[in-house]
């Protein structure tokens, strides 16, 4: 079975400074993989995906990931963060069950933007 | 469009009540999906729908009814719940069921038994 582990619970980035936030996965055949973001007491938005080709994917709202298949991680990147980014973020694994699809989450990271 | 509404927002019910929350997307989506969200916890899978007829329950009490009445709506119907049924309900669409399809959700709906 699949399964997805975000080892950071919170994270705390001043405003403009970079942010890299971690993803390790675990599949064992190519996953398709996804970042989504979460601002409080709302749904889940898509920020990216890879499911083949280059392994640089670049999203929505200034977001980019890679995928190191030697290291099952597939880490977000943001080079300037704003006040906005604030938000929970969930990296999710997708693979084939039984025919179906079934979304597999991370427990998800927590970011701070402090001014 | 990449839409997919929730109705309502917020619902309060008692145990003895009966309820439903509404999902509805016009993307000619295929699949349609029912989590539930605790606080600072990831999304679980309750039932996805593929063609409007029920592909996976993830072994749900009950209690918790799905129903898919056109490829356009979802319903979750309710009856008895617990409190700890309390949690964020989100819904969420995709092209087909294949792991390559982009799950979108909506925005929940926020759920308070008393």
């Amino acid at each position: 079975a699949q399964s997805v582990t975000q080892p950071d619970i919170h994270i705390t980035v001043s405003e403009g400074a970079s942010l890299e936030l971690r993803c390790n996965y675990s599949y064992g055949a190519t996953p398709y993989l996804f970042w989504y973001v979460q601002s409080p007491g709302q749904g889940l938005q898509l920020l990216l995906k890879y499911f083949s080709g280059d392994t640089l994917v670049q999203g929505i709202k200034g977001f980019e990931a890679e995928f190191k298949r030697s290291q099952s991680s597939f880490n977000l990147r943001k080079p300037s963060v704003h006040w906005s980014d604030a938000a929970e973020y969930f990296c999710a694994v997708g693979a084939l069950r039984f025919g179906n699809e079934k979304l597999t989450f991370g427990t998800g990271t927590r970011l701070t933007i402090i001014p | 469009d990449t839409e997919v509404t929730q109705t309502p927002k917020h619902l309060v019910m008692g145990m003895t009540n009966k309820k439903s929350l509404k999902c509805e997307q016009h993307m000619g989506h295929r699949a349609m999906y029912w989590y539930k969200q605790k606080a600072k916890k990831p999304p679980e899978l309750m039932f996805v729908y593929s063609y409007e007829k029920l592909s996976i329950n993830e072994s749900v009490p009950s209690r918790f009814s799905p129903e898919c009445p056109n490829s356009s709506l979802l319903n979750l119907h309710l009856h008895a719940l617990q409190p700890e049924d309390s949690a964020l309900y989100l819904c969420a669409s995709s092209q087909d069921l294949g792991s390559a399809d982009t799950q979108y959700f909506g925005p929940g709906t926020r759920l308070t038994v008393l």
